[in-house]
């Protein structure tokens, strides 16, 4: 069965980090590009990261910098470290494959709040 | 960055209808567009991609057309099951982009 299962979420305080990670099963994970892509509670959908075959990144100006997307083949896991953590950043956060250009493979999601 | 508006952003159709759910890109993207649908709790499902290719196991009830900037996503004759947010993303160029959402409730 094609999955993804992300974990890492959690209570963190403004300017905490927080690693989440995303472990694939079910297809070769090392073929596809990852993206990272979150949603506050009652809002829309915004993507956070990306990671190509080769390891190339992409990021929107709201994270760089503060969020560094990786990705271990050999484990078929995909992470997001998250430094300097703001309020803003409170959301569920997917990690999805793109296996034509498009999201087509999402995880459960995971949550993380970032709260004093 | 590529600016996604969609529209209407709630829509109230009945069981059998016709709905359409229109998405503007602020520049051109050719057909790199993709649709989804997502329901309280859940992640976001693929529904079209490559504006009108329908993804394996999706009913044909639901079509996407459209190229450049102007896209529309069609449901032919609205099922229970559909009711849900629908968004619209661009994967063009990065940075990647989504719609605001279109909720369709029930009328």
């Amino acid at each position: 069965e094609v999955q993804l299962v992300e974990s890492g979420g959690g209570l963190v305080q403004p300017g905490g980090s927080l690693r989440l990670s995303c472990a694939a099963s079910g297809f070769t994970f090392s073929s596809y590009d990852m993206h990272w892509v979150r949603q506050a509670t009652g809002k829309g959908l915004e993507w956070v990261s990306a990671i190509g075959t080769a390891g190339d990144t992409y990021y929107p100006g709201s994270v760089k910098g503060r969020f560094t997307i990786s990705r271990e083949n050999a484990k078929n896991s995909l992470y997001l470290q998250m430094n300097s953590l703001r309020a803003g950043d409170t959301a569920v956060y997917y990690c999805a494959s793109s296996g034509k250009d498009a999201f087509d493979i999402w995880g459960q999601g995971t949550m993380v709040t970032v709260s004093s | 960055d590529i600016q996604m508006t969609q529209s209407p952003s709630t829509l109230s159709a009945s069981v059998g209808d016709r709905v359409t759910i229109t998405c503007r890109a602020s520049q051109s993207i050719s057909s790199w567009l993709a649709w989804y649908q997502q329901k309280p709790g859940k992640a976001p499902k693929l529904l079209i991609y490559k504006a009108s290719s329908l993804e394996s196991g999706v009913p044909s009830r639901f079509s996407g057309s459209g190229s450049g900037t102007e896209f529309t996503l069609t449901i032919s004759s609205l099922q229970p099951d559909d009711f849900a947010t629908y968004y619209c993303q661009q994967y063009n160029s990065y940075s990647l982009t989504f719609g605001g959402g279109t909720k369709v409730e029930i009328k």
